[in-house]
Order: C-alpha cells, then structure tokens, then sequence
C-alpha cells in the first residue's frame, strides 16, 4: 500500500535551517509529481510546493521562494524539503503529497502523516 | 493566483441529513478541483477529484458537481463519522490554492 512517512521536523529557532524528508513505498515513485504541503495550529491547508517526476519541474509558494529548496532522490524513493532562514510563520505541521497527474488533470491523492516544526526562540 | 471560497464556513446538522458545500473559484478552473476531508488531528484524505470523481474507497454518499468557476460537495446522508472539515482545492495553474474549510458538526 503506499505510504508516505515524514521526518526532520523539530524545534529551531528563527533564522535556522531544518531539512525534511519524506520516504515513499507502495507505488512506482517515478511515475509521480510529489508535493508539500503545510497547516499552521488551527488554520488552513497551504500548499508549499511541487518538483516533477524528474526532478526538473519546480514550483514554490510566493511564501516560501528563495529560502525553501524542494529536491527528489528516485533511486531512494524520497523527496525533501530544505528550509532555510525560518520565520515564526512558518510554524506549522508540513505533509509530504503525492500528486497524480493525467488527462483528467492533477490532484493530490495521498498524504503522509505530517512532521510538526515550531519556529521559537 | 485563484482565490478559493468555501461556504458555509461552519454548519451543524443531524444524521440523515443532506449536506451540501460550496466552493468558488476566483476565476475559471474547467473541473480542475478536489475535495478533501480532514479528521482532528489526522492528515486530510482525498474524497472527490476532477470535481466530481469519486476516489477509490470513499462512501458512495459523498459526490461532487460542477465546472467553470462554481463547486458543490455533497453529503447524501449524513453519518457521525463524516464530522470533520472540508476542503476545496485547485489544481488549475499555479500556484496551487485551498478554500478556507468548512466544519461539519454532527447535532
């Protein structure tokens, strides 16, 4: 079945890095766009951003751009996101996605369980 | 970017009830849009995508409709599991948006 498991959140401090990583199974990995995706404590879904099957297709959030770098290892079935220059905003539970596309056009089908990081001095 | 707006923001309703969710989008989307459900707690789970494909495994009293800019999720008969929050969400262009969520209370 698949399975998308996220890990690297934790506590920084603001201006400090954190690099999460997300391990897929179940599904051929390469066959798939993956995304991230994150919650604030009780708000809404805020999409970060996405990276192609290949890896050559990025896209970023306004919010994010230029501190938040997505990349992909298809031979380790992982995605990752380095965050960098962290802000009290960013505190929030971050999903890794998975995001099918086809001719019906693209969605987000599965979702990890989410690694909480809190941006606090 | 799309703007995505959900309404109601919040509703309360009995077993048994029809339940309906709307959601708007700022701008033409054709059938470009999910619905996802979010449990407390829990990671939200694709229900409906392409606006009105039912995926795999979910309950056959969810249902989705619409095209253009205009969006409603349905609740044939409501059930106590079904209490949660609701989202809509497009994947037209970039970037990708979310509407505000509605909450589903169970009377």
């Amino acid at each position: 079945q698949v399975q998308l498991v996220e890990s690297g959140g934790g506590l920084v401090k603001p201006g400090g890095s954190l690099r999460l990583s997300c391990a897929a199974s179940g599904f051929t990995f390469t066959d798939y766009y993956m995304s991230w995706i994150r919650q604030a404590p009780g708000k809404g879904l805020e999409w970060i951003s996405y990276i192609s099957s290949s890896g050559y297709n990025i896209y970023y959030a306004d919010s994010v751009k230029g501190r938040f770098t997505i990349s992909r290892d298809n031979a380790k079935n992982s995605v990752f996101l380095q965050m960098n220059s962290l802000r009290a905003e960013d505190t929030a539970v971050y999903y890794c996605v998975r995001r099918p596309c086809s001719g019906a056009g693209c969605h987000l089908d599965y979702w990890g369980q989410g690694t909480l990081v809190t941006v606090s001095s | 970017a799309i703007q995505m707006t959900q309404s109601p923001s919040s509703l309360s309703a009995s077993v048994g009830d029809r339940v309906t969710i709307t959601c708007r989008a700022s701008q033409g989307i054709t059938n470009d849009l999910g619905w996802y459900q979010q449990k407390a707690g829990k990671a939200p789970k694709l229900l409906i995508y392409a606006a009105s494909s039912l995926e795999s495994g979910v309950p056959s009293r969810f249902s989705g409709s619409g095209s253009g800019t205009d969006f409603t999720l349905t609740i044939r008969s409501l059930q106590p599991e079904d209490s949660a929050t609701y989202y809509c969400a497009q994947d037209y262009n970039y970037p990708l948006t979310f509407g505000g969520g509605t909450k589903v209370e169970i009377k």
